[in-house]
């Protein structure tokens, strides 16, 4: 059964660096999406791409956060500088097709988990 | 708005015993609805959805939900709880604003399965 490829799935990383995680969606699926996923909490959408261009940024936090999906497949997601508030599970998921179409299912990955020290 | 509220953030059963999660939302119109769980430290996996076809939807592990527009309800049950739906589960509603559908997230159900 094809799935959502994320790595790495545990990331430890100390206040102020860079960090970038990965994300490789079901092959054909046209909307990848990432999702921020705070302990106790339920996802949070920063970023949706329909092929390669974004078509929702609106909650990510733009002056430290960063994402791209160049050829329209794969996509990291980067976060410089790192700050304690964005220790948490970074979802990534994708879909057939995109925002016009009601009932769209997302396919999630095992997500990635952030711990800023 | 938009909005999906899951009416317990906490739910405890015995094994064997029926599970009853809660799920009501708010839109404007008729939204798709899923069902996702999550078990720990894994990705959410789709459970059951609903797009306006049957009210009454079967998703796997002998999951289902009823669709009730009029209590604007998605309530999520299973005849009789295993231990390995001990997990966190979360109801979405996709309303429809402006032409573009949005994935809205409840804050979740962490269901306890008792031995």
């Amino acid at each position: 059964e094809a799935e959502v490829a994320q790595s790495p799935r545990y990331k430890i990383t100390e206040k102020s660096q860079a960090v970038a995680f990965w994300c490789d969606p079901i092959s054909g699926h046209a909307t990848l999406y990432w999702y921020r996923q705070i302990l106790g909490q339920g996802p949070e959408l920063l970023v949706q791409f329909q092929d390669e261009s974004v078509v929702d940024d609106s909650q990510l936090p733009k002056d430290r956060f960063s994402a791209e999906r160049l050829k329209g497949v794969d996509s990291t997601l980067k976060i410089q500088p790192a700050e304690l508030g964005d220790s948490a599970m970074y979802l990534c998921a994708s879909s057939l097709g995109g925002q016009h179409l009601s009932g769209n299912t997302i396919y999630f990955g095992e997500g990635s988990w952030l711990t800023v020290v | 708005a938009q909005s999906v509220t899951q009416l317990d953030s906490h739910v405890s059963v015995s094994e064997g015993t029926p599970v009853l999660l809660r799920c009501n939302y708010s839109s404007s119109y008729s939204p798709s609805l899923f069902w996702y769980v999550q078990h720990p430290n894994k990705g959410l996996q789709l459970l059951l959805k609903y797009t306006s076809a049957a009210t009454l939807v079967k998703g796997i592990n002998g999951f289902e939900a009823e669709f009730k527009k009029s209590e604007t309800s998605f309530h999520l049950t299973k005849p009789s709880a295993h231990m390995s739906d001990a997990a966190e589960y979360f109801c979405v509603v996709t309303p429809k604003s402006s032409g573009t559908y949005k994935y809205i997230f409840g804050t979740g159900t962490r269901l306890k399965v008792l031995a």
